[in-house]
Protein backbone atom coordinates (compact mmCIF):
# COMPACT_ATOMS: atom_id res chain seq x y z
CA UNK A 1 0.00 0.00 0.00
CA UNK A 2 0.84 3.73 0.19
CA UNK A 3 3.63 4.23 2.61
CA UNK A 4 5.89 6.84 3.50
CA UNK A 5 9.41 5.99 3.79
CA UNK A 6 13.04 7.45 5.11
CA UNK A 7 16.58 7.08 2.73
CA UNK A 8 18.68 6.54 6.18
CA UNK A 9 18.26 5.22 9.09
CA UNK A 10 21.31 6.90 10.72
CA UNK A 11 22.51 10.22 10.08
CA UNK A 12 26.23 11.32 11.87
CA UNK A 13 26.61 15.00 12.42
CA UNK A 14 29.46 16.60 13.18
CA UNK A 15 28.56 19.93 15.71
CA UNK A 16 27.98 22.85 14.06
CA UNK A 17 27.51 21.26 10.52
CA UNK A 18 24.05 21.26 8.90
CA UNK A 19 22.01 18.52 8.68
CA UNK A 20 19.72 17.11 6.12
CA UNK A 21 17.20 14.44 6.56
CA UNK A 22 15.57 13.26 3.93
CA UNK A 23 11.89 11.58 3.60
CA UNK A 24 9.95 10.07 0.59
CA UNK A 25 5.96 9.47 0.32
CA UNK A 26 4.17 7.70 -2.43
CA UNK A 27 0.66 8.80 -1.46
CA UNK A 28 -0.34 11.33 -4.23
CA UNK A 29 -3.25 12.40 -2.16
CA UNK A 30 -1.30 13.67 1.15
CA UNK A 31 -1.32 17.58 1.42
CA UNK A 32 -0.33 18.18 4.49
CA UNK A 33 3.21 17.06 5.75
CA UNK A 34 4.85 17.61 8.98
CA UNK A 35 8.58 17.12 10.87
CA UNK A 36 8.45 15.34 14.54
CA UNK A 37 11.61 15.11 16.36
CA UNK A 38 11.58 11.93 19.17
CA UNK A 39 14.39 11.78 22.31
CA UNK A 40 14.74 8.86 23.80
CA UNK A 41 11.97 7.83 26.34
CA UNK A 42 9.87 10.69 25.16
CA UNK A 43 6.70 11.22 22.75
CA UNK A 44 7.07 13.06 19.17
CA UNK A 45 7.33 16.30 19.33
CA UNK A 46 6.37 18.75 16.58
CA UNK A 47 8.68 20.45 14.65
CA UNK A 48 7.50 21.81 11.34
CA UNK A 49 5.14 21.53 9.25
CA UNK A 50 4.70 22.17 5.32
CA UNK A 51 1.59 22.31 2.53
CA UNK A 52 0.82 20.76 -0.55
CA UNK A 53 0.93 24.34 -2.29
CA UNK A 54 4.27 25.16 -0.70
CA UNK A 55 7.79 24.16 -1.68
CA UNK A 56 9.83 25.55 1.01
CA UNK A 57 8.91 26.59 4.84
CA UNK A 58 11.49 27.95 7.02
CA UNK A 59 11.44 27.91 11.11
CA UNK A 60 14.07 28.54 13.94
CA UNK A 61 17.23 26.60 12.73
CA UNK A 62 14.92 24.49 10.46
CA UNK A 63 13.81 24.14 6.72
CA UNK A 64 11.07 21.93 5.32
CA UNK A 65 11.36 21.62 1.62
CA UNK A 66 9.29 19.52 -0.27
CA UNK A 67 8.85 18.27 -3.78
CA UNK A 68 6.03 17.01 -5.26
CA UNK A 69 7.10 16.44 -8.40
CA UNK A 70 9.44 12.62 -7.17
CA UNK A 71 7.33 12.99 -3.74
CA UNK A 72 10.63 13.88 -1.71
CA UNK A 73 10.46 15.66 1.37
CA UNK A 74 13.40 17.25 3.51
CA UNK A 75 14.39 18.85 6.66
CA UNK A 76 17.15 20.80 6.74
CA UNK A 77 19.19 21.59 10.70
CA UNK A 78 21.36 24.74 10.43
CA UNK A 79 23.88 24.49 12.70
CA UNK A 80 23.35 20.88 14.29
CA UNK A 81 23.92 21.21 18.07
CA UNK A 82 23.76 18.00 20.86
CA UNK A 83 20.34 18.60 21.60
CA UNK A 84 19.43 18.21 17.89
CA UNK A 85 20.53 14.07 18.19
CA UNK A 86 17.06 12.32 18.07
CA UNK A 87 15.24 10.29 16.37
CA UNK A 88 13.27 12.46 13.16
CA UNK A 89 10.28 11.14 11.73
CA UNK A 90 8.57 12.42 8.75
CA UNK A 91 4.78 11.94 8.82
CA UNK A 92 1.77 12.61 5.83
CA UNK A 93 -2.11 13.54 6.37
CA UNK A 94 -4.31 12.29 3.42
CA UNK A 95 -7.59 12.01 4.76
CA UNK A 96 -10.63 14.83 5.26
CA UNK A 97 -10.11 14.90 8.75
CA UNK A 98 -6.42 14.06 9.38
CA UNK A 99 -4.57 11.13 10.82
CA UNK A 100 -0.96 10.63 10.28
CA UNK A 101 0.96 7.89 8.70
CA UNK A 102 4.38 7.72 9.67
CA UNK A 103 7.98 6.95 8.39
CA UNK A 104 10.14 4.86 9.95
CA UNK A 105 12.54 7.50 11.30
CA UNK A 106 16.35 8.73 11.06
CA UNK A 107 18.27 8.46 14.43
CA UNK A 108 20.82 11.79 14.06
CA UNK A 109 23.67 11.47 15.81
CA UNK A 110 25.79 15.01 16.97
CA UNK A 111 29.60 14.31 17.19
CA UNK A 112 31.83 16.71 19.08
CA UNK B 1 -1.64 22.89 30.44
CA UNK B 2 -0.88 19.47 30.68
CA UNK B 3 -1.57 18.88 26.73
CA UNK B 4 -2.17 14.52 26.70
CA UNK B 5 -1.24 12.47 29.37
CA UNK B 6 -1.14 9.12 29.38
CA UNK B 7 -1.90 6.69 32.21
CA UNK B 8 0.48 4.34 33.24
CA UNK B 9 4.11 5.09 31.92
CA UNK B 10 4.98 1.60 32.29
CA UNK B 11 3.27 -2.04 32.94
CA UNK B 12 3.90 -5.69 32.79
CA UNK B 13 1.65 -8.19 31.87
CA UNK B 14 1.25 -11.73 31.54
CA UNK B 15 0.14 -13.04 28.48
CA UNK B 16 -3.64 -13.63 28.86
CA UNK B 17 -3.75 -10.66 31.10
CA UNK B 18 -6.63 -7.74 30.45
CA UNK B 19 -5.90 -3.80 31.09
CA UNK B 20 -6.90 -0.19 29.60
CA UNK B 21 -4.01 2.07 28.85
CA UNK B 22 -5.93 5.94 29.71
CA UNK B 23 -5.52 8.82 27.61
CA UNK B 24 -6.34 12.21 28.44
CA UNK B 25 -6.24 15.64 26.20
CA UNK B 26 -6.80 19.17 27.75
CA UNK B 27 -6.63 21.03 24.45
CA UNK B 28 -10.41 20.24 23.42
CA UNK B 29 -9.66 18.40 20.54
CA UNK B 30 -11.97 16.55 18.56
CA UNK B 31 -9.86 13.75 17.07
CA UNK B 32 -7.60 11.59 19.14
CA UNK B 33 -5.13 8.55 18.08
CA UNK B 34 -3.45 5.41 19.44
CA UNK B 35 -0.23 4.72 18.39
CA UNK B 36 1.88 1.69 18.66
CA UNK B 37 5.60 1.71 18.35
CA UNK B 38 7.88 -0.97 17.97
CA UNK B 39 12.09 -0.84 18.03
CA UNK B 40 13.11 0.64 15.22
CA UNK B 41 10.26 1.72 13.52
CA UNK B 42 7.88 4.34 13.10
CA UNK B 43 4.53 4.96 14.81
CA UNK B 44 1.54 2.74 13.52
CA UNK B 45 -1.92 3.71 14.16
CA UNK B 46 -4.15 1.14 16.11
CA UNK B 47 -7.39 3.14 16.42
CA UNK B 48 -8.37 6.95 16.07
CA UNK B 49 -11.55 8.77 16.66
CA UNK B 50 -12.59 11.73 14.98
CA UNK B 51 -15.05 13.41 17.27
CA UNK B 52 -16.92 11.96 20.40
CA UNK B 53 -18.75 9.05 19.87
CA UNK B 54 -16.75 7.99 17.15
CA UNK B 55 -14.12 5.20 16.72
CA UNK B 56 -12.27 3.49 13.60
CA UNK B 57 -9.95 1.43 13.03
CA UNK B 58 -6.25 2.12 12.06
CA UNK B 59 -3.37 0.61 10.70
CA UNK B 60 -3.16 -2.33 13.21
CA UNK B 61 -5.98 -3.02 15.37
CA UNK B 62 -6.31 -6.60 15.98
CA UNK B 63 -6.00 -7.54 19.59
CA UNK B 64 -7.56 -4.22 20.69
CA UNK B 65 -10.55 -2.00 21.40
CA UNK B 66 -10.98 1.55 22.01
CA UNK B 67 -13.98 3.78 24.11
CA UNK B 68 -14.02 7.41 23.63
CA UNK B 69 -15.72 8.35 27.20
CA UNK B 70 -16.05 11.78 25.97
CA UNK B 71 -14.34 14.66 24.44
CA UNK B 72 -11.12 14.32 26.57
CA UNK B 73 -10.63 10.71 27.15
CA UNK B 74 -9.74 7.65 24.55
CA UNK B 75 -9.01 4.55 26.10
CA UNK B 76 -7.14 1.79 24.66
CA UNK B 77 -7.91 -1.82 26.31
CA UNK B 78 -6.21 -4.77 25.74
CA UNK B 79 -8.50 -7.79 26.33
CA UNK B 80 -6.41 -10.57 26.17
CA UNK B 81 -2.56 -9.65 26.30
CA UNK B 82 0.20 -11.68 23.72
CA UNK B 83 3.70 -10.91 23.35
CA UNK B 84 3.51 -9.33 20.04
CA UNK B 85 1.94 -6.42 21.85
CA UNK B 86 5.00 -5.56 23.67
CA UNK B 87 5.76 -1.86 22.60
CA UNK B 88 5.74 1.41 23.67
CA UNK B 89 1.92 3.13 23.27
CA UNK B 90 1.37 6.27 22.34
CA UNK B 91 -1.72 8.57 22.65
CA UNK B 92 -2.25 12.30 20.26
CA UNK B 93 -4.81 14.34 19.69
CA UNK B 94 -5.93 17.12 17.60
CA UNK B 95 -7.79 19.71 16.47
CA UNK B 96 -10.25 19.14 13.19
CA UNK B 97 -9.05 19.82 9.45
CA UNK B 98 -6.08 18.52 7.89
CA UNK B 99 -3.57 21.42 8.03
CA UNK B 100 -2.99 20.60 11.76
CA UNK B 101 -0.33 18.92 13.81
CA UNK B 102 -0.88 16.29 16.57
CA UNK B 103 -0.02 16.37 19.86
CA UNK B 104 1.65 13.30 21.34
CA UNK B 105 1.78 11.98 25.25
CA UNK B 106 4.87 10.54 26.89
CA UNK B 107 4.00 6.81 26.31
CA UNK B 108 3.42 3.89 27.93
CA UNK B 109 5.99 1.00 28.10
CA UNK B 110 3.87 -2.39 27.44
CA UNK B 111 5.53 -5.62 28.05
CA UNK B 112 3.73 -8.65 27.68
CA UNK B 113 5.75 -11.91 29.84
Amino acid sequence: GESVGLHLPTLSVQEGDNSIINCAYSNSASDYFIWYKQESGKGPQFIIDIRSNMDKRQGQRVTVLLNKTVKHLSLQIAATQPGDSAVYFCAERGDSWGKLQFGAGTQVVVTP
Amino acid sequence: NAGVTQTPKFQVLKTGQSMTLQCAQDMNHNSMYWYRQDPGMGLRLIYYSASEGTTDKGEVPNGYNVSRLNKREFSLRLESAAPSQTSVYFCASSASGTNTEAFFGQGTRLTVV
